[in-house]
Protein backbone atom coordinates (compact mmCIF):
# COMPACT_ATOMS: atom_id res chain seq x y z
CA UNK A 1 0.00 0.00 0.00
CA UNK A 2 0.83 3.45 0.00
CA UNK A 3 2.64 6.36 -0.09
CA UNK A 4 3.46 9.31 1.74
CA UNK A 5 5.97 9.15 4.80
CA UNK A 6 6.80 11.79 7.19
CA UNK A 7 10.01 10.97 8.94
CA UNK A 8 9.02 11.34 12.54
CA UNK A 9 5.29 11.55 14.02
CA UNK A 10 6.30 13.38 17.08
CA UNK A 11 8.91 16.34 17.77
CA UNK A 12 10.11 18.72 20.44
CA UNK A 13 12.41 21.47 19.58
CA UNK A 14 13.71 24.51 20.91
CA UNK A 15 13.58 27.94 19.88
CA UNK A 16 15.86 29.10 17.33
CA UNK A 17 16.90 25.63 16.48
CA UNK A 18 16.91 25.02 12.46
CA UNK A 19 14.33 22.43 11.96
CA UNK A 20 13.93 19.65 8.98
CA UNK A 21 10.72 17.41 8.48
CA UNK A 22 10.94 15.10 5.73
CA UNK A 23 8.26 13.84 3.63
CA UNK A 24 8.81 11.02 1.07
CA UNK A 25 6.46 9.43 -1.15
CA UNK A 26 6.52 5.95 -3.38
CA UNK A 27 3.92 7.11 -6.22
CA UNK A 28 5.71 8.50 -8.50
CA UNK A 29 3.10 11.92 -7.91
CA UNK A 30 4.21 15.07 -9.88
CA UNK A 31 2.90 17.54 -6.96
CA UNK A 32 4.03 18.16 -3.18
CA UNK A 33 2.56 20.20 -0.87
CA UNK A 34 3.18 21.09 2.67
CA UNK A 35 0.34 21.83 4.63
CA UNK A 36 -0.02 23.31 8.50
CA UNK A 37 -3.01 22.48 10.82
CA UNK A 38 -4.23 24.13 13.25
CA UNK A 39 -7.45 24.25 15.35
CA UNK A 40 -10.16 26.17 14.17
CA UNK A 41 -7.60 27.37 10.77
CA UNK A 42 -8.09 23.96 9.11
CA UNK A 43 -5.62 23.06 6.56
CA UNK A 44 -3.38 25.75 5.62
CA UNK A 45 -0.78 26.02 2.68
CA UNK A 46 2.61 26.42 3.29
CA UNK A 47 4.66 25.34 0.23
CA UNK A 48 4.03 23.41 -2.85
CA UNK A 49 6.34 21.93 -5.31
CA UNK A 50 5.16 20.54 -8.91
CA UNK A 51 8.50 19.16 -9.93
CA UNK A 52 12.04 18.54 -9.45
CA UNK A 53 13.73 21.64 -7.48
CA UNK A 54 10.63 23.99 -8.52
CA UNK A 55 8.58 25.36 -5.50
CA UNK A 56 5.53 27.82 -4.83
CA UNK A 57 4.54 29.79 -1.89
CA UNK A 58 1.53 28.90 -0.50
CA UNK A 59 -0.41 31.25 1.67
CA UNK A 60 1.35 31.06 4.68
CA UNK A 61 5.42 31.09 4.03
CA UNK A 62 6.88 33.13 5.89
CA UNK A 63 9.19 31.27 8.41
CA UNK A 64 9.76 28.57 6.05
CA UNK A 65 11.41 26.91 3.04
CA UNK A 66 11.29 23.93 0.93
CA UNK A 67 13.61 21.86 -0.57
CA UNK A 68 12.79 19.78 -3.33
CA UNK A 69 16.16 17.56 -5.09
CA UNK A 70 14.42 13.92 -5.56
CA UNK A 71 11.04 13.49 -7.03
CA UNK A 72 10.01 11.52 -4.09
CA UNK A 73 11.20 13.94 -1.38
CA UNK A 74 10.36 17.37 -0.62
CA UNK A 75 11.35 18.60 3.03
CA UNK A 76 9.47 21.86 4.86
CA UNK A 77 12.40 23.91 6.78
CA UNK A 78 12.03 25.88 9.76
CA UNK A 79 15.03 28.27 9.38
CA UNK A 80 14.90 29.48 13.33
CA UNK A 81 12.19 27.58 14.88
CA UNK A 82 9.64 29.61 17.14
CA UNK A 83 7.16 28.70 19.72
CA UNK A 84 4.08 30.06 17.15
CA UNK A 85 5.50 27.27 14.20
CA UNK A 86 4.02 24.70 16.96
CA UNK A 87 1.66 22.97 15.04
CA UNK A 88 0.33 19.61 13.48
CA UNK A 89 2.72 19.47 9.82
CA UNK A 90 0.56 17.16 6.72
CA UNK A 91 2.69 16.40 3.78
CA UNK A 92 0.61 15.41 0.62
CA UNK A 93 1.16 14.51 -2.50
CA UNK A 94 -0.78 14.25 -6.08
CA UNK A 95 -0.27 13.37 -9.80
CA UNK A 96 -0.21 16.08 -12.23
CA UNK A 97 -3.02 17.11 -14.36
CA UNK A 98 -5.90 19.26 -13.14
CA UNK A 99 -8.28 18.84 -11.48
CA UNK A 100 -6.54 16.16 -9.39
CA UNK A 101 -9.39 13.00 -9.96
CA UNK A 102 -7.47 10.87 -7.22
CA UNK A 103 -7.13 13.55 -4.86
CA UNK A 104 -4.30 14.16 -2.32
CA UNK A 105 -2.70 11.36 -0.44
CA UNK A 106 -1.39 12.81 2.70
CA UNK A 107 0.93 11.61 5.34
CA UNK A 108 0.19 10.86 8.81
CA UNK A 109 1.68 14.21 9.69
CA UNK A 110 4.00 15.64 12.07
CA UNK A 111 3.52 17.25 15.18
CA UNK A 112 6.02 19.72 16.23
CA UNK A 113 6.22 21.45 19.43
CA UNK A 114 8.98 24.13 19.72
CA UNK A 115 9.76 25.20 23.38
CA UNK B 1 -8.88 35.98 3.91
CA UNK B 2 -10.77 32.60 4.25
CA UNK B 3 -11.84 31.35 0.73
CA UNK B 4 -13.67 28.40 1.67
CA UNK B 5 -15.93 29.06 4.57
CA UNK B 6 -16.91 25.70 6.30
CA UNK B 7 -19.91 25.33 8.77
CA UNK B 8 -20.59 24.37 11.64
CA UNK B 9 -17.24 23.84 13.54
CA UNK B 10 -18.62 20.88 15.24
CA UNK B 11 -21.60 18.62 15.09
CA UNK B 12 -23.27 15.93 17.17
CA UNK B 13 -25.85 13.26 15.85
CA UNK B 14 -27.26 10.34 16.89
CA UNK B 15 -26.78 7.00 14.91
CA UNK B 16 -29.20 6.83 12.02
CA UNK B 17 -29.03 10.82 11.83
CA UNK B 18 -28.29 12.69 8.72
CA UNK B 19 -25.46 15.50 9.32
CA UNK B 20 -25.43 18.05 7.11
CA UNK B 21 -22.05 19.92 6.62
CA UNK B 22 -22.13 23.64 4.73
CA UNK B 23 -19.48 25.07 2.54
CA UNK B 24 -19.22 28.60 0.39
CA UNK B 25 -16.57 29.71 -1.27
CA UNK B 26 -16.00 33.24 -3.19
CA UNK B 27 -13.08 32.29 -5.86
CA UNK B 28 -15.32 31.47 -9.45
CA UNK B 29 -12.32 30.04 -10.90
CA UNK B 30 -12.72 26.98 -8.61
CA UNK B 31 -13.79 24.10 -10.67
CA UNK B 32 -13.07 20.89 -8.19
CA UNK B 33 -14.50 20.71 -4.86
CA UNK B 34 -13.66 17.52 -2.50
CA UNK B 35 -13.99 16.57 0.68
CA UNK B 36 -11.76 14.60 2.52
CA UNK B 37 -12.19 12.69 6.41
CA UNK B 38 -9.79 12.44 8.86
CA UNK B 39 -9.42 10.58 11.48
CA UNK B 40 -7.50 11.27 14.82
CA UNK B 41 -3.79 10.30 14.05
CA UNK B 42 -4.26 10.07 10.34
CA UNK B 43 -3.84 12.59 7.37
CA UNK B 44 -6.42 13.41 5.48
CA UNK B 45 -8.40 11.05 2.71
CA UNK B 46 -10.32 12.56 -0.12
CA UNK B 47 -14.51 10.88 1.05
CA UNK B 48 -16.20 12.08 -2.55
CA UNK B 49 -15.77 14.90 -5.17
CA UNK B 50 -17.89 16.93 -7.45
CA UNK B 51 -17.14 19.42 -10.49
CA UNK B 52 -19.76 22.02 -10.86
CA UNK B 53 -21.26 20.85 -13.95
CA UNK B 54 -23.19 18.52 -11.62
CA UNK B 55 -25.69 19.77 -8.79
CA UNK B 56 -25.21 16.12 -7.00
CA UNK B 57 -22.67 13.57 -6.38
CA UNK B 58 -23.96 10.07 -4.43
CA UNK B 59 -21.47 7.44 -3.13
CA UNK B 60 -22.68 4.75 -1.08
CA UNK B 61 -24.06 6.86 2.17
CA UNK B 62 -22.24 9.95 1.21
CA UNK B 63 -23.93 12.93 -0.93
CA UNK B 64 -22.29 16.04 -1.82
CA UNK B 65 -25.06 18.67 -3.08
CA UNK B 66 -23.72 21.27 -4.93
CA UNK B 67 -25.24 25.33 -5.85
CA UNK B 68 -23.35 27.05 -8.21
CA UNK B 69 -25.11 30.04 -8.62
CA UNK B 70 -25.23 30.69 -4.40
CA UNK B 71 -21.31 29.16 -4.61
CA UNK B 72 -22.15 26.58 -1.80
CA UNK B 73 -22.00 22.98 -1.50
CA UNK B 74 -22.70 20.04 1.20
CA UNK B 75 -21.81 16.57 2.27
CA UNK B 76 -24.86 15.21 3.46
CA UNK B 77 -23.92 11.43 5.28
CA UNK B 78 -26.89 9.27 5.17
CA UNK B 79 -27.35 7.10 8.20
CA UNK B 80 -24.86 7.95 9.97
CA UNK B 81 -22.61 5.44 12.01
CA UNK B 82 -20.49 5.51 15.42
CA UNK B 83 -17.84 4.92 12.84
CA UNK B 84 -18.41 8.42 10.87
CA UNK B 85 -17.19 10.37 13.46
CA UNK B 86 -14.36 12.27 12.43
CA UNK B 87 -13.39 15.68 10.77
CA UNK B 88 -14.89 16.49 7.70
CA UNK B 89 -13.04 19.40 5.24
CA UNK B 90 -14.33 21.11 2.43
CA UNK B 91 -11.59 21.86 -0.34
CA UNK B 92 -11.42 23.62 -3.91
CA UNK B 93 -9.03 23.92 -6.42
CA UNK B 94 -8.86 25.58 -9.71
CA UNK B 95 -6.98 24.86 -12.93
CA UNK B 96 -3.58 25.64 -13.26
CA UNK B 97 -0.11 24.51 -11.63
CA UNK B 98 -0.14 21.70 -9.19
CA UNK B 99 -4.05 22.28 -9.06
CA UNK B 100 -3.25 23.04 -5.00
CA UNK B 101 -6.67 22.78 -3.04
CA UNK B 102 -7.89 25.54 -0.56
CA UNK B 103 -9.55 24.30 2.57
CA UNK B 104 -12.22 25.18 4.67
CA UNK B 105 -11.77 24.92 8.49
CA UNK B 106 -13.16 21.59 9.20
CA UNK B 107 -15.70 20.31 11.42
CA UNK B 108 -15.32 17.76 13.66
CA UNK B 109 -18.82 15.14 13.87
CA UNK B 110 -19.50 12.45 16.56
CA UNK B 111 -22.10 10.15 16.00
CA UNK B 112 -23.40 8.72 19.12
CA UNK B 113 -25.08 5.59 19.74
Amino acid sequence: DVKVTQSSRYLVKRTGEKVFLECVQDMDHENMFWYRQDPGLGLRLIYFSYDVKMKEKGDIPEGYSVSREKKERFSLILESASTNQTSMYLCASGAQGAPPLRGYTFGSGTRLTVV
Amino acid sequence: QQQVKQSPQSLIVQKGGIPIINCAYENTAFDYFPWYQQFPGKGPALLIAIRPDVSEKKEGRFTISFNKSAKQFSLHIMDSQPGDSATYFCAASSAGTASKLTFGTGTRLQVTL
